[in-house]
């Protein structure tokens, strides 16, 4: 099956770093969406991102299909931005989703 | 903004007993998810639907049942809870193939 990388697994920044996120996906993919799980444990929704590249405040996203890698892109990073990023690919078996192992972030004030 | 429900954010049980999870979404999305989280693990996907009484097997399915009796409910069925099934469950629904997930309900069988 399809498998998702996700690098770095673990991330330590000082409030006001900037910071990128790489995930890497095996095969091609229907779309794909990044996801910031807070420390409560709900899983909110940054982008769904198939291809290209959005904006929305201080962070942003690429998606480069044909190469097989998403890249999420944080400016200015906040205590608040803390917790676990994690991407997913939706395969071609309907809306399921892959999801990455994620990458912890530990925004220090 | 699309709103995921799920009926409690924390849940104890007892070995052996019958355990309901609900979820409720409230944008007349045709499909809908369950999924648990375990350190180390990740996120694995339980079972999915994509219609109403309509019901598909996902990844780790055994020791669970589901439900879909209205569109907007998806029920998640422990039958006889065990001390492997303490986890974070998360759902989710969907249109076409962005998924908007519920706050998740963290379950102790103990």
């Amino acid at each position: 099956g399809i498998q998702v990388e996700q690098s770095p697994p673990d991330l330590i920044l000082q409030e006001g770093a900037n910071s990128t996120l790489r995930c890497n996906f095996s095969d091609s993919v229907n779309n794909l969406q990044w996801f910031h799980q807070n420390p409560w444990g709900q899983l909110i929704n940054l982008f769904y991102i198939p291809s290209g590249t959005k904006q929305n405040g201080r962070l942003s996203a690429t998606t480069v299909a044909t190469e097989r890698y998403s890249l999420l892109y944080i400016s200015s990073s906040q205590t608040t931005d803390s917790g676990v990023y994690f991407c997913a690919v939706h395969y071609n078996q309907g809306g399921k989703l892959i999801f990455g192992q994620g990458t912890e972030l530990s925004v220090k004030p | 903004d699309v709103k995921v429900t799920q009926s409690s954010r924390y849940l104890v049980k007892r070995t052996g007993e019958k355990v309901f999870l609900e979820c409720v979404q409230d944008m007349d999305h045709e499909n809908m998810f369950w999924y648990r989280q375990d350190p180390g693990l990740g996120l694995r996907l339980i079972y999915f639907s994509y219609d109403v009484k309509m019901k598909e097997k996902g990844d780790i399915p055994e020791g669970y049942s589901v439900s879909r009796e209205k569109k907007e409910r998806f029920s998640l069925i422990l039958e006889s809870a065990s001390t492997n099934q303490t986890s974070m469950y998360l759902c989710a629904s969907s249109f076409n193939y962005e998924q908007y997930f519920g706050p998740g309900t963290r379950l102790t069988v103990t």
